[in-house]
């Protein structure tokens, strides 16, 4: 398979708790993003990486967030402390500098 | 603020029928005009995308109008099949740059056979 992968596919945790995604883009994808989507509305941009580097973050981004992607591979998301409010679907995507994303299925979250 | 409207939030039509989806942006400076098919539990899918030197592009049963004058871009289906049911969203971005992609909220899309 050579599309984008996420694991989980589905979490569910406790409100307070941590969560961490990964995200696997397609290997000659220099590029790499994070968005967030809740019900009945388009993915809302999170954060950006060109190769390891982080290059943007939406202010949606609180410091409850982090994203990594060490070796401008793989990248994690973590989001720290849980609120229920945070319950929505992350997608990953990934790109080279001229085409157009290629989304993961996404992982959902739900916080109870 | 939102960037980018879309309309309308559901559509149902018969088979054969033509969904007609719009949207309109507000940054002039977007320069790249994607639309996104989204099946439920999975990622958008790139369907088509149009930049604002061309008025219409086609793929397949696909077509994208666009009216740069008026901020305002529209997807097409021709000849529509049950299995086009899924949810659609407009997008714009600047290229050049990272290409952060700023989308519509969505139109639900159901082909009746």
């Amino acid at each position: 398979d050579t599309g984008v992968s996420q694991d989980p596919r589905h979490k569910i945790t406790k409100r307070g708790q941590n969560v961490t995604f990964r995200c696997d883009p397609i290997s000659e994808h220099n590029r790499l993003y994070w968005y967030r989507q809740t019900l009945g509305q388009g993915p809302e941009f999170l954060t950006y990486f060109q190769n390891e580097a982080q290059l943007e973050k939406s202010r949606l981004l609180s410091d409850r967030f982090s994203a990594e992607r060490p070796k401008g591979s793989f990248s994690t998301l973590e989001i720290q402390r849980t609120e229920q409010g945070d319950s929505a679907m992350y997608l990953c995507a990934s790109s080279l500098e001229s085409d157009g994303y290629t989304f993961g299925s996404g992982t959902r979250l739900t916080v109870v | 603020q939102q960037q980018v409207k879309q309309s309308p939030q559901s559509l149902i039509v018969q088979k054969g029928g033509i969904p007609i989806i719009n949207c309109a942006y507000e940054n002039t400076a977007f320069d790249y005009f994607p639309w996104y098919q989204q099946f439920p539990g999975k990622g958008p899918a790139l369907l088509i995308a149009i930049r604002p030197d061309v008025s219409e592009k086609k793929e397949g049963r696909f077509t994208i109008s666009f009216n740069k004058s008026a901020k305002q871009f529209s997807l097409h289906i021709m000849d529509s099949q049950p299995g086009d049911s899924a949810t659609y969203f407009c997008a714009a971005s600047l290229s050049g740059g990272y290409q952060k992609v700023t989308f519509g909220t969505g139109t639900k899309l159901q082909v009746i056979p």
